[in-house]
Parts: C-alpha cells; structure tokens; sequence
C-alpha cells in the first residue's frame, strides 16, 4: 500500500515551459487536493476534487489546471511556469468530507522557475 | 478568511523537556482542528486530529487540545526527545467553502541531545 505518491520529486523549468505534476493514490479516496508550499509559509490549496470528473478551485487556481478523470489520479498541470510559481507543491487525499478523518499527504514535488 | 498563526516560529529545548506548542486561528466556525508534523524534504505526517466538539486528543507522549471559542489549540510533547525534531504545523477546516485546511505557518522544533 503505497499511499500518496507524486512524480517528479524535482524539477527545473525555465519561464513559459510547461509541465504536469503527477499524483496517485491507491487507497480509494474520494477526495484529492494539491497544494503549494512557499519557504517559510504554511500550504495553500491551488485545487481539489471530491470525486472523479469532479474538480474545483481552491484558494490560488491562477496558473494551474487539474483533470481528474480516474478516483487514482490527480495531475496538476502547469501551462506557462513562472518564477511565481517556484514552490513545493503536495499533493493529498481523504475518503470523508468536512475533515472527519485526516488527509493523507504525498512527499511532495519541489519546482524551481527560472 | 480564516487565518492560522503559530508562535514561536521556531523553539529549540534539551532532550527530556516537556513542551508547548500554540496554534490560533480567527473564525471559531471551524469542523477540526489537526497537527501535523513535517520533516525536511518530505510530506505531512498527521499527528492528531481534534473534532470540533471535543476539547483534546493524544497519542503517546503528544496530548493536543482545543478552544475554539478563544480559538486556541496547543500540542504538548512530553519528555522530548531528538527524534521529534521537525516542523509541525497546524491545520483547520471551516464548516463552509471548499473543503480544504488552513495551514499555519508551523513551528521548527530542535530537540538538543
């Protein structure tokens, strides 16, 4: 059982490149979310979905488009990176809403903008 | 909007020390209450998570307690040892929007041997 996993764990984009951040979890979770960590700050939520062909925006969408088209997989999209968009971004799942048990957060992709 | 602070940013203690970790947060409507821990490089590993209606939770040598009137939540480590070195942050969710946790900013944690 692997839990949440995230490839790349690194990666070097240069301005206007563009790159998927991939997310699968293998628990059967409903709900999955991805985040972006900037230094010294806690998480932001960029989108999330609470079920397969079901996607929403979070807090900081701008930049970022998400598919879910399976309950596994979750991949982040980033069309034209910017020096902004330097951060480290995690990906998470739960089964129940309104935070009735705990999300399950992967190891996290660290993008660098340049 | 909810906003989530932690002080200290940063503690540093002796092996053995019991600890207090504190955690505010602004709109008091919130479903839960969770801490987490974070080590360097990698993701979040969920400590505790308190429900709205009940006052604390614990976990071995970690007791987590919640005020969401005074919208206060603090994570007590007892007899700390080097191994709980980490950041840990807190998190809560609003019984309204998205269905998303409001991150604090976390508290870097040093246990000294």
């Amino acid at each position: 059982n692997a839990g949440v996993t995230q490839t790349p764990k690194f990666r070097i984009l240069k301005i206007g490149q563009s790159m998927t951040l991939q997310c699968t979890q293998d628990m059967n979770h409903n709900y999955m979310y991805w985040y972006r960590q900037d230094p010294g700050m806690g998480l932001k939520l960029i989108y999330y979905s609470v079920g397969a062909g079901i996607t929403d925006k979070g807090e900081v969408p701008n930049g970022y488009n998400v598919s879910r088209s399976t309950t596994e997989d979750f991949p982040l999209r980033l069309e034209l990176a910017a020096p902004s968009q330097t951060s480290v971004y995690f990906c998470a799942s739960s089964q129940l809403a309104g935070g009735r048990e705990t999300q399950y957060f992967g190891p996290g992709t660290r993008l660098l903008v340049l | 909007k909810q906003e989530v602070t932690q002080i200290p940013a940063a503690l540093s203690v002796p092996e053995g020390e019991n600890l207090v970790l504190n955690c505010s947060f602004t709109d008091s409507a919130i479903y839960n209450l969770q801490w987490f821990r974070q080590d360097p490089g990698k993701g979040l590993t969920s400590l505790l998570l308190i429900q709205s209606s009940q006052r604390e939770q614990t976990s071995g040598r970690l007791n987590a307690s919640l005020d969401k009137s005074s919208g206060r939540s603090t994570l007590y480590i007892a007899a700390s040892q080097p191994g709980d070195s980490a950041t840990y942050l807190c998190a809560v969710i609003g019984v309204t929007g998205a269905n998303n946790l409001f991150f604090g900013t976390g508290t870097r944690l040093t246990v000294i041997p």
